[in-house]
Order: C-alpha cells, then structure tokens, then sequence
C-alpha cells in the first residue's frame, strides 16, 4: 500500500535551516508529482510547494519563495525540503503528499507529517 | 495568494445534512474545476474526500457530494455520522499554477 514517510523535523533557531526528507513505497514514486503541505499550529493546511515526476517543474508559495527549494531522487524514491532562513512563522507540521496522476486538483495520499519548531 | 473563505464551523445532529462553503475569486475557484476536499482529524494524515469539484474517490461514501457555482464550492455531508465530525478544507488550482487551501470547517455531530 501508498505509504508517505516523513522526517527530518525538529527545534531551529531563526534563521537556521532544516532538510525535511519524505520516504515513499507502495507505488511507483517515479511517475507522480509530490507537494509538501504545512500546518502551523491552530491554524488551517497552507500549500508549499510541489515539483514534477522528472523535477522539470516546481513551484512554491509566495510565503517560501526564496527561502525552501523542493528536490527529489527518484532512485531512492525520496522527497527533499531544504528549508534555509528560518522564520518563527514556518513552525508547522510539514507533510508530504502525493498529487493524483489524473488530475491535477487532489493530493490522493498524506503522510503523518514532520514538525518543525522555529524558535529561539 | 488568499485563503479560500469557508465557515469556521458547521453543525448537526445524527442524519441531518449539512453544507460546507468555500469561496474563492475567478482565478481559483471560479476558473477551474479543480476543487477537492479533504478531512482532518488532528493528529492524523488528511484524507482525500473529492476530486475536479464532485467525484468521489473510491472508497469515500456517497454521503460525501461535492458542487460548484461560479466563485464557490460546497462540500455537502448527508445522513451525518458521529464519524463525520472532523475538520474539512477546501483546495483549488490557481492561476498562477500553485494551490490555495481553504480557512478550515469544524464540523460537530450534536
């Protein structure tokens, strides 16, 4: 089965930096987009960023813009968030989530999710 | 980009139905049929409820309905289920080829 694994989370100080990694299985990762998706605390799902099956292209939240850079290794079947310039405002819970091939409208599966905490 | 509007909370009793608003601008909502709808319970992976604006993927009950007209969607629960009570976003594509969620719905089963 689909399964979506994410880690790397953990305490940063401002303006420090944090790779987030999402370890996919249980289909062939290669041939999806994947986005990551945040949820700071108490507050609502914000979308981040997602990159195509071949990394040919991304895109990224005004709010990260700059700041986060999306890559992928399809031979290790991983998913990367290189997060640079950390702001109190990023703490969330990062998941990773696999985009429908049919569509573009839907993330069909979620992991658990990462949390990144951004203080001093 | 601004979050799609939707009520901060919806409720009802066992059976009832309820609707779920989520409105947007003609550079998200309005412009595409590329809404889908999640729910989330806390502490867990949101889950996928409906894709392109009314299907349901499988699996998903059919007391789930999804619709739109012009700026906004409505996600529809009927036959409300003790189950059900979680909180439900709203997602479209946008112009500018990225995604926008909603503000978030909890919904309470009285």
């Amino acid at each position: 089965q689909v399964q979506l694994v994410e880690s790397g989370g953990g305490l940063v100080k401002p303006g420090g930096s944090l790779r987030l990694s999402c370890a996919a299985s249980g289909f062939t990762f290669s041939d999806y987009y994947m986005s990551w998706i945040r949820q700071a605390p108490g507050k609502g799902l914000e979308w981040v960023s997602y990159i195509s099956s071949s990394s040919s292209y991304i895109n990224y939240a005004d709010s990260v813009k700059g700041r986060f850079t999306i890559s992928r290794d399809n031979a290790k079947n991983s998913l990367y968030l290189q997060m640079n310039s950390l702001r109190a405002e990023d703490t969330a819970v990062y998941f990773c989530g696999r985009r429908m091939m049919t569509t573009v409208s839907a993330v069909d599966y979620w992991g658990q999710g990462t949390l990144v905490t951004v203080s001093s | 980009q601004s979050a799609l509007t939707q009520p901060a909370s919806v409720s009802g009793s066992p059976g009832q139905s309820i609707a779920i608003s989520c409105t947007g601008t003609s550079s998200d909502i309005g412009g595409y049929n590329y809404v889908s709808w999640y729910q989330h319970h806390p502490g867990k992976a949101p889950k996928f409820m409906i894709y392109d604006v009314s299907n349901r993927p499988s699996g998903v009950s059919n007391r789930f309905s999804g619709s739109k007209s012009g700026n906004t969607a409505s996600l529809t629960i009927s036959g409300l289920q003790a189950e059900d009570e979680a909180d439900y976003y709203c997602s479209s594509y946008t112009s500018s080829s990225t995604y926008v969620f909603g503000t978030g719905t909890k919904v309470t089963v009285l």
